[in-house]
């Protein structure tokens, strides 16, 4: 079975600065998918990355990097010089290559960014 | 513009009045899928459909109906409504191509109250 832990619930941070948001997950598959989604206080879901079991390489968009390590089974999530409209809660899931395709969530770590 | 929508947006109901969520996609996905987000627990997949005519249960799947007649739509059925059910309901799609699982886009979120 999969599983998705991510153990912040709430991290508070003052605007600029850096945070990292936890993810480290759990599959017996060797091929498998992570993604991180923002939802904002709006509500709506949405996608910010995607990264397949045999990409190990970090990424990079803007502000946002990621960082797969296969060794301690994680896909962390830093946010440079954090801005209020980061403030969100963030979901890492995990889905795998194995006929069917459910994502499984964790609880989501909630960001606020005081200004 | 590529999107998921859903109906209704917001519903309050009684307890065994039946309801349908309607779920629609524009982006010709064979992928469909309910989650439900209650909080501290997260998303948890109610069904999901693989294409036309082939649905499948989630991890919380008592109590809800999905059909799938035509590729674009996935209704959500709650026969006879509970309180328990009461929550945040989201409609997802995406591309599976060969099994290999891409971005889920979400629509907006159907904000259910069962009284």
């Amino acid at each position: 079975a999969q599983k998705v832990t991510q153990a912040q619930t709430e991290i508070s941070v003052v605007e600029k600065e850096d945070v990292t948001l936890d993810c480290v997950y759990e599959t017996r598959d060797t091929t498998y998918y992570l993604f991180w989604y923002k939802q904002p206080p709006s509500g709506e879901l949405v996608f910010l990355i995607r990264r397949n079991s045999f990409d190990e390489q970090n990424e990079i968009s803007g502000r946002y990097s990621w960082n797969f390590q296969k060794s301690t089974s994680s896909f962390n999530f830093t946010i440079t010089a954090s801005q209020v409209v980061d403030s969100a809660v963030y979901f890492c899931a995990l889905t795998t290559n194995s006929g069917n395709t459910p994502l499984v969530f964790g609880k989501g770590t909630r960001l606020s960014v005081i200004a | 513009e590529a999107q998921v929508t859903q109906n209704p947006r917001y519903l309050i109901t009684v307890t065994g009045k039946k309801l349908t969520v309607t779920c629609s996609q524009n982006m010709n996905h064979e992928y469909m899928s309910w989650y439900r987000q209650d909080p501290g627990l997260g998303l948890r997949q109610i069904y999901y459909s693989m294409n036309v005519e082939v649905t499948d249960k989630g991890d919380v799947p008592e109590g809800y109906k999905v059909s799938r007649k035509e590729k674009r739509n996935f209704p959500l059925i709650l026969e006879s409504p509970s309180p328990n059910q009461t929550s945040l309901y989201f409609c997802a799609s995406s591309l599976s191509v060969t099994g290999v699982p891409y971005e889920q886009y979400f629509g907006p979120g159907t904000r259910l109250t069962v009284t």
